[in-house]
């Protein structure tokens, strides 16, 4: 089973769409958890962090559910500019720092 | 804002050459991580570095790679004998502590291909 899986997409959807990503990880010792956004050829940057009681960043929720080792990100009116790659993303803090486990990404495009 | 930086931004080898990657990290951050991505696939974690030494790394970081901060603000990525699985792009990340939510900021990346 993969450390961190998600739909690779391409999720296409018209301006103005309510949007909605999941994903699931298997390690149950990772410590938090965050959505990147990744544009083509580009770093990954962070979008939010993701906390059990769930979180909202303007047009963005997040929630998740550690008993069902599930995360999910909620995009209201896309916009144009919302175009990327969502990277789903798992950390376990070591002695040294933390180490974040990727997923593959889920590509969303934005429309007219 | 303060930023990672990362040079070059793109390194053309041969094959079996060593390379340099390059990176300042943030100037108040402690703890550098590398990662790569290969064109096409996910971010990958290399290794993680405080306090001058490896905390830890991946099974992708062999003997092949070194990491080194030889002095106050860079941190480097080194690959002895390069192969051509290594072309991909290879980002730094820094962050100020090892918090579970603290954020670790990415640089732009260096795109390795390999000849």
């Amino acid at each position: 089973r993969k450390e961190v899986e998600q739909d690779p997409g391409p999720f296409n959807v018209p301006e103005g769409a309510t949007v909605a990503f999941n994903c699931t990880y298997s390690n149950s010792a990772s410590q938090s958890f965050f959505w990147y956004r990744q544009d083509c050829r580009k770093e990954p940057k962070l979008l939010m962090s993701v906390y059990s009681s769930g979180n909202e960043d303007g047009r963005f929720t997040a929630q998740l559910n550690r008993a069902s080792q599930y995360i999910s990100l909620l995009i209201r009116d896309s916009k144009l500019s919302d175009s990327a790659t969502y990277l789903c993303v798992v950390n376990k803090v070591t002695g040294g720092g933390n180490k974040l486990t990727f997923g593959t990404g889920t590509q969303l495009k934005v429309e007219l | 804002e303060p930023e990672v930086t990362q040079t070059p931004s793109h390194q053309v080898t041969q094959m079996g050459q060593e390379v340099i990657l390059r990176c300042v990290p943030i100037s108040n951050h402690l703890y550098f991580y590398w990662y790569r991505q290969i064109l096409g696939q996910k971010v990958e974690f290399l290794v993680s570095f405080y306090n001058n030494e490896i905390s830890e790394k991946s099974e992708i970081f062999d003997d092949q790679f070194s990491v080194e901060r030889p002095d106050g603000s860079n941190f480097t990525l080194k690959i002895r004998s390069t192969k051509l699985e290594d072309s991909a792009m290879y980002f730094c990340a820094s962050s100020e502590t090892r918090a579970a939510y603290n954020e670790q900021f990415f640089g732009p990346g260096t795109r390795l291909t390999v000849l």
